[in-house]
């Protein structure tokens, strides 16, 4: 079956506009997360969604960042008035739920530069 | 002091090695750790998972945990030039809430 997609594969935007990037979870997967990857960073986890309710945002880099879940699946990961140090690659992942038993299953990532 | 802790080499090794690598934590609320092996321009795969101590093998691969100690590990036997990517490790207490190392960059040279 299908993975985890993610798109754009690859984003170049200039400082300062907004970039939406979009997750397609597994299908039946009830849980999505949003992890920030940068060089020699490690993954950082920004929110997760349980159905289409994210219960902790607190690991949201600031308030220009946000994210949404519809309908239980798709999700998007807003980035408004972008800065440099926003440059990353955003990956998202999902679990069939949320116990420490269910597996994450992560897509291919969305690189972000801004210039 | 970072939640959990992990060498991000790069650690080269020739072909047929046995290489290990190694992750501390600091939350003994931990209690599922995983390892995820992350090819170039590829997101995270799960290689590994084990629930509380104890060793668990698969194949070439051998994960221990040590909580006593705070101390998870990963070995990789008659290591191949297809195991060179970055391996992460990763843990979570009784939710999917993981925290990750940094990664280790692992080269095995042919």
């Amino acid at each position: 079956g299908a993975g985890v997609s993610q798109s754009p594969s690859n984003k170049v935007t200039e400082k300062g506009k907004d970039v939406e990037l979009r997750c397609d979870p597994i299908s039946g997967h009830t849980a999505l997360y949003w992890y920030r990857q940068s060089l020699g960073q490690g993954l950082e986890f920004l929110i997760y969604f349980q159905g289409n309710s994210a219960p902790d945002k607190s690991g949201l880099p600031s308030d220009r960042f946000s994210a949404e879940r519809t309908g239980g699946s798709v999700s998007t990961l807003t980035i408004q008035r972008t800065q440099q140090e926003d440059s990353a690659v955003y990956l998202c992942a999902s679990s069939l739920g949320i116990s420490g038993t269910d597996t994450q299953y992560f897509g291919p990532g969305t690189r972000l530069t801004v210039l | 002091q970072k939640e959990v802790e992990q060498d991000p080499g790069p650690l080269s090794v020739p072909e047929g090695a046995i290489v290990s690598l190694n992750c501390t934590y600091s939350n003994s609320a931990f209690q599922y750790f995983m390892w995820y092996r992350q090819y170039s321009r590829k997101g995270p795969e799960l290689l590994m998972y084990t629930y509380s101590s104890g060793n668990k093998e698969d194949g070439r691969f051998t994960a221990q945990v040590d909580k006593s100690s705070k101390y998870i590990s990963l070995f990789i036997r008659d290591s191949q030039p297809s195991d060179s990517a970055t391996y992460l490790c990763a843990m979570s207490a009784w939710n999917n809430d993981m925290r990750f190392g940094a990664g280790t960059r692992l080269t095995v040279k042919p």
